[in-house]
């Protein structure tokens, strides 16, 4: 079964770091694009960074030079690296991957991060 | 950036109805656009992708359609799982991979 776990999520305080994971099974994360996208309480959906099959990557211009997307192959999972992180970051931070349809799919179960002192 | 506006913002309507959800982009996206239903506590779940082509598992009562910028999501006829919130999304050839604000989908 194809399938995404997240974890690392939590209560951290403004200009904290915090580091997401998130572990494949039934596919390579190698192989994929896979992406990060959030949820702010409430809100719609946002779409965070995106680590290319080939190892390059992509941020959105909100979180550029404060995240930092990363991988394992060995251990066939994504990660999110979060740095002076802020209130507005605070959501639901959900994985993904880029389908063969170019669309996301699977996505994880969430994770939540709360920026508050 | 191409900016999606889904509209209405929220639909209410009863089960056993019709419902039609619309996607619209601020500049073509041919038809490269994917539907996902949200019900709350849960992850979002592919519905629609390449604007109508049915995902694995969805039920026939779902069908999308449009392309360039205008784009519809219809549900036929209305089961009581279906009310959630719906999200348009382009992933185009480079980011930011946009979503629509979401249409939420309520029992009237």
């Amino acid at each position: 079964e194809v399938q995404l776990v997240e974890s690392g999520g939590g209560l951290i305080q403004p200009g904290g770091s915090l580091r997401l994971s998130c572990v494949a099974s039934g596919f390579t994360v190698s192989s994929n694009n896979m992406n990060w996208v959030r949820q702010a309480p409430g809100k719609g959906l946002e779409w965070v960074s995106v680590i290319y099959r080939r190892g390059s990557t992509d941020y959105a211009d909100s979180v550029k030079g404060r995240f930092i997307i990363s991988r394992d192959t060995s251990k066939n999972t994504m990660y999110l690296q979060m740095k002076s992180l802020r209130a507005e970051d605070t959501a639901v931070y959900y994985c993904a991957r880029d389908s063969e349809f170019g669309c996301f799919d699977p996505w994880g179960q969430g994770t939540l991060v709360t920026v508050s002192s | 950036d191409i900016v999606l506006t889904q509209s209405p913002a929220t639909l209410s309507l009863s089960p056993g109805e019709r419902a039609t959800l619309s996607c619209r982009a601020s500049q073509s996206v041919t038809s490269y656009l994917a539907w996902y239903q949200q019900k709350p506590g849960q992850a979002p779940r592919l519905l629609i992708y390449d604007a109508s082509n049915r995902a694995t598992g969805i039920p026939a009562r779902f069908s999308g359609s449009g392309s360039g910028t205008d784009f519809t999501l219809t549900i036929s006829s209305l089961e009581p799982e279906d009310f959630a919130v719906y999200y348009c999304q382009h992933r185009g050839n480079w980011p930011p991979y946009t979503f629509g604000q979401g249409t939420k989908l309520e029992i009237k």
